[in-house]
């Protein structure tokens, strides 16, 4: 298996754009998760989903970002629309049940 | 706030010596997992300890973990240069187990 998937690698924006940040997780995995990375606030969840459900969205910062799981394979999440403050290194990662999660490689996302 | 917190923040030594990292978290837990980071690169899964355990080893590493005092220990013995990553502590909630609470890492640095 590839493994997690994300794409883009690095993004480059300027505020006020919309942002959508993609990923395929392992097939055959349950469990979806979105991460944000910063040196500020480290690592934090920002949502996880469930056999395509999303399950706890409590860690969303605000309004501006929304997250979808359309089918088993392919999760967005978007910012609109985007500020400097979301700067940051974006991680999906998908586990079976609950064991370990596989982290992707990551997004860099600089919005200026 | 981050249910984690490690000391120390970074940590350098010399190679073939043990490195030993500690992770303090607030509330109960289904278990308690440690990864490293690669500078760059998405997060890699070491080792997990369930909260019936009080310690655990995987070649080279050692975790300890310590209910009545919320914390937790990573010890990597005989450190080679590749060791040199962040490594981090990631509590499972006990609600939730598939929720994890990043602490906010330790930078090791190995000199060859």
């Amino acid at each position: 298996d590839a493994g997690v998937i994300q794409s883009p690698r690095h993004e480059v924006t300027e505020m006020g754009q919309e942002v959508t940040l993609r990923c395929k997780p392992i097939s055959g995995h349950d469990y979806l998760f979105w991460y944000r990375q910063t040196m500020m606030r480290g690592l934090e969840l920002l949502i996880y989903f469930n056999n395509n459900v999303p399950i706890d969205d409590s860690g969303m910062p605000e309004d501006r970002f929304s997250a979808k799981m359309p089918n088993a394979s392919f999760s967005t999440l978007k910012i609109q629309p985007s500020e400097p403050r979301d700067s940051a290194v974006y991680f999906c990662a998908s586990s079976y049940r609950v064991g370990e999660p596989y982290f992707g490689p990551g997004t860099r996302l600089t919005v200026t | 706030s981050q249910q984690g917190e490690e000391d120390p923040q970074a940590l350098s030594i010399q190679e073939g010596e043990n490195a030993t990292m500690n992770c303090s978290y607030k509330t109960s837990i289904n278990n308690l997992q440690w990864y490293r980071q690669n500078s760059g690169r998405g997060l890699v899964h070491l080792i997990l300890i369930r909260s019936n355990e009080r310690e655990k080893h995987s070649g080279r590493l050692r975790v300890t973990l310590d209910t009545s005092k919320k914390s937790s220990s990573l010890l990597i013995t005989a450190s080679r240069a590749a060791d040199t990553a962040s490594y981090f502590c990631a509590a499972a909630l006990l609600q939730g187990a598939q929720k994890l609470v990043f602490g906010q890492g330790t930078r090791l640095t190995i000199n060859p």
